[in-house]
């Protein structure tokens, strides 16, 4: 199992460009998360999938971010425009089930600085 | 609210010593209990569940911890550190609802001094 793949693993660019960071689940999972650590802020859940249907979206900060699962082995994350406050380390991690008895299966993150 | 408090930020132990990470919780149940653990550069590796029975539950790389519902807490413990457990642990906590995904615990970060 190659667990769970988020690309790219690293990404800079100019402020008021869009971003879109990418994530592959574990096949077989069906709920997916997206999750934002920063040193100020720790880990910050920015939205739930279960089943490719957004659950929980209650994190995502504004408009300028959007979150979409087309199927069961994809989903994006876009920003669009991006600023400097958006610099963090964006974690995908996917669970069987609806995950909280079972615990999520992380990437290895996306870094992304914004200047 | 639910919450989860690692009220410890940083912890430095020599190695070979003993080992223990606090970790609280505020619920009215009793929760899914999650330890993670965060190496430089990449992301978060499961240590180990509770979910009920046991209260002491075993988990990878020799780590333990217990449930204390008394206590509402979920330490992590470990007897002899390792220089390579140097990195971040967070302790998560999930409720059985389903809706709401896993809250992390702000993270306590241990050095080991050789």
């Amino acid at each position: 199992d190659a667990g769970v793949i988020q690309s790219p693993r690293h990404e800079v660019t100019e402020m008021g460009q869009e971003v879109t960071l990418r994530c592959k689940p574990i096949s077989g999972h069906n709920s997916l998360f997206w999750y934002r650590q920063t040193m100020m802020r720790g880990l910050e859940l920015l939205i739930y999938f279960n089943n490719n249907v957004p659950i929980d979206d209650s994190g995502m900060p504004e408009d300028r971010f959007s979150a979409k699962m087309p199927n069961a082995s994809f989903s994006t994350l876009k920003i669009q425009p991006s600023e400097p406050r958006d610099s963090a380390v964006y974690f995908c991690a996917s669970s069987e089930g609806q995950g909280n008895n079972y615990g999520y299966t992380f990437g290895s993150g996306t870094r992304l600085t914004v200047v | 609210a639910q919450s989860v408090t690692q009220p410890d930020i940083h912890i430095t132990v020599s190695e070979g010593a003993s080992l223990e990470l606090r970790c609280n919780y505020s619920y009215g149940a009793t929760p899914y209990l999650f330890w993670y653990v965060q190496s430089p550069g990449q992301g978060l590796q499961l240590l180990l569940k509770y979910f009920s029975g046991d209260t002491l539950v075993q988990g990878i790389k020799g780590f333990e911890a217990e449930f204390k519902r008394s206590q509402s807490s979920f330490n992590l413990r470990k007897p002899s550190v390792h220089w390579s457990d140097a990195a971040e642990y967070f302790c998560a906590v999930g409720f059985d609802t389903g809706r709401r995904a896993l809250t992390f615990g702000s993270g306590t970060r241990l050095q080991v001094q050789p």
